[in-house]
């Protein structure tokens, strides 16, 4: 089956723009998750989407929004973008809960790189 | 608040060969989940392990195997046999039991060498 698709795979914005990405769960999943990956930070979780609800959040600014549609589609908005948002976002998605269960894969689109000029 | 600490930025190893992967953390929880990541140079993460803190026994996944000790608080992955394909950069992320954020290591990147 197709994996998670993340679109798009590169882009690039000015200061103070705002950006839209994608992510298509593989099909049937219902939990879509975001991420920042940064050199000085890390790895960091931005929030989870379950069922079109918003259910966990990290510690990121009101800048970076997303939402879920009806199909588990997910998009992740950040608006007012600054050169510190230069990075590589990445989706994941699950079947159900996704962290929780025992045995639940968890699988992660390739990323959106997104830099910010 | 909690945090993930792995030491090792990059590691090298002959392949064949066994390496080991060292991270601590810090939590006053009692209930919680860790797991390893790999993220190859295609850059998509793959779960490796994943650990659930009441459970004594260390989790094991055919070549990869963990040992964790609560008290110490350290949850180091061990990679048996190493192949080229485990070429990656490896995250080490915490998770409490109500699994509101995950906490991620800033990574160990690991070269296996021909």
């Amino acid at each position: 089956k197709a994996g998670v698709t993340q679109t798009p795979r590169y882009l690039i914005k000015t200061r103070g723009q705002q950006v839209t990405l994608s992510c298509s769960p593989i099909s049937g999943h219902r939990s879509v998750s975001w991420y920042q990956q940064t050199p000085g930070q890390g790895l960091q979780f931005l929030f989870e989407y379950f069922s079109e609800t918003q259910r966990n959040k990290g510690n990121f600014p009101g800048r970076f929004s997303g939402r879920q549609f009806s199909n588990s589609r997910s998009e992740m908005n950040v608006s007012t973008l600054e050169l510190g948002d230069s990075a590589l976002y990445l989706c994941a998605s699950s079947l159900e809960f996704i962290w929780g269960n025992s045995g639940n894969t968890i699988y992660f689109g390739e990323g959106s790189w997104l830099t910010v000029v | 608040a909690q945090t993930v600490t792995q030491s090792q930025p990059e590691m090298s190893v002959q392949e064949a060969e066994t390496v080991t992967l060292s991270c601590t953390y810090d939590t006053s929880e009692n209930n919680y989940y860790l797991f390893w990541y790999k993220q190859p140079p295609s850059r998509q993460m793959i779960l490796v392990i994943r650990q659930e803190a009441y459970k004594q026994q260390n989790a094991t996944e055919n070549r990869f195997s963990v040992n964790f000790q609560k008290a110490a608080k350290s949850f180091s992955l061990k990679i048996s046999d190493s192949q080229l394909g485990d070429t990656a950069m490896y995250f080490c992320a915490f998770m409490k039991h109500d699994a509101d954020k995950i906490i991620f290591g800033k990574g160990t990147r690991l070269h296996i060498l021909p």
